[in-house]
């Protein structure tokens, strides 16, 4: 079975730029979360989707916005982009509502640059 | 708030040493508490988990305690190898009106030496 994944593998991009990131959850998972990881700071909620809508949404700029598609992808969009925006993205599905934390299963991530 | 605190690295240890990672947290009701770690290059794994007081989660020699008194759940391994070279976040489940997130720590870089 194959795992989360998510593309670009790495991004690079200038101050101003909008980037966006993708991922693709386990067959059979409803639910994408992704989290912020940039140097120092550990992982940060960014969003949560379940179904085709945000659930939550974690303490970031409204410039964060993504969407879930009706294969319930995802994508996560950063619009203009700032030098502390360099992080590595993590996605993770997982069953869905009340299911617990501990189905999360994460992809490799994307490592964005803003230069 | 809700928040996780773990002990910063990083930990250089020689091969068969033994490990401890410190973890405590600050939660409003009762958590599931987690460590996962992250390979080089790669996502993050679970490594362990405990839903209630008391539980022990353990997995490929690493064991941790949740301990609602002092709030705390350390990570230990009793003889590391180098393949355990990584980096190990402690988490905590925090489901609020149906809404579910993992607050992390920072995070703790291990590296082990042979």
């Amino acid at each position: 079975e194959a795992g989360v994944t998510q593309s670009p593998t790495h991004l690079i991009k200038t101050r101003g730029q909008q980037a966006t990131l993708r991922c693709s959850p386990i067959s059979g998972h409803t639910s994408v979360y992704w989290y912020q990881q940039a140097l120092g700071l550990g992982l940060q909620f960014l969003l949560w989707y379940d179904e085709g809508e945000e659930r939550n949404r974690g303490n970031f700029p409204p410039r964060f916005s993504g969407r879930q598609f009706p294969n319930y992808s995802s994508e996560l969009n950063v619009n203009a982009l700032e030098l502390e925006d360099s992080a590595l993205y993590l996605c993770a599905s997982s069953l869905g509502t009340g299911t617990g934390s501990s189905n999360y299963i994460f992809g490799p991530g994307t490592r964005l640059t803003v230069t | 708030g809700n928040s996780v605190t773990q002990m910063e690295g990083p930990v250089t240890l020689s091969e068969e040493a033994f490990l401890t990672i410190n973890c405590t947290y600050t939660a409003t009701g009762y958590p599931s508490l987690f460590w996962y770690v992250q390979y080089p290059g790669e996502g993050l794994q679970l490594l362990l988990k405990a839903t209630k007081a008391d539980d022990k989660g353990s997995n490929k020699g690493f064991e941790a305690t949740y301990r609602k008194e002092t709030t705390s759940f350390h990570l230990e391994k009793g003889s590391v190898q180098v393949s355990d070279s990584a980096v190990y976040f402690c988490a905590l489940d925090i489901t609020q009106g149906g809404s579910e997130k993992l607050v992390f720590g920072k995070g703790t870089k291990l590296t082990v030496n042979p």
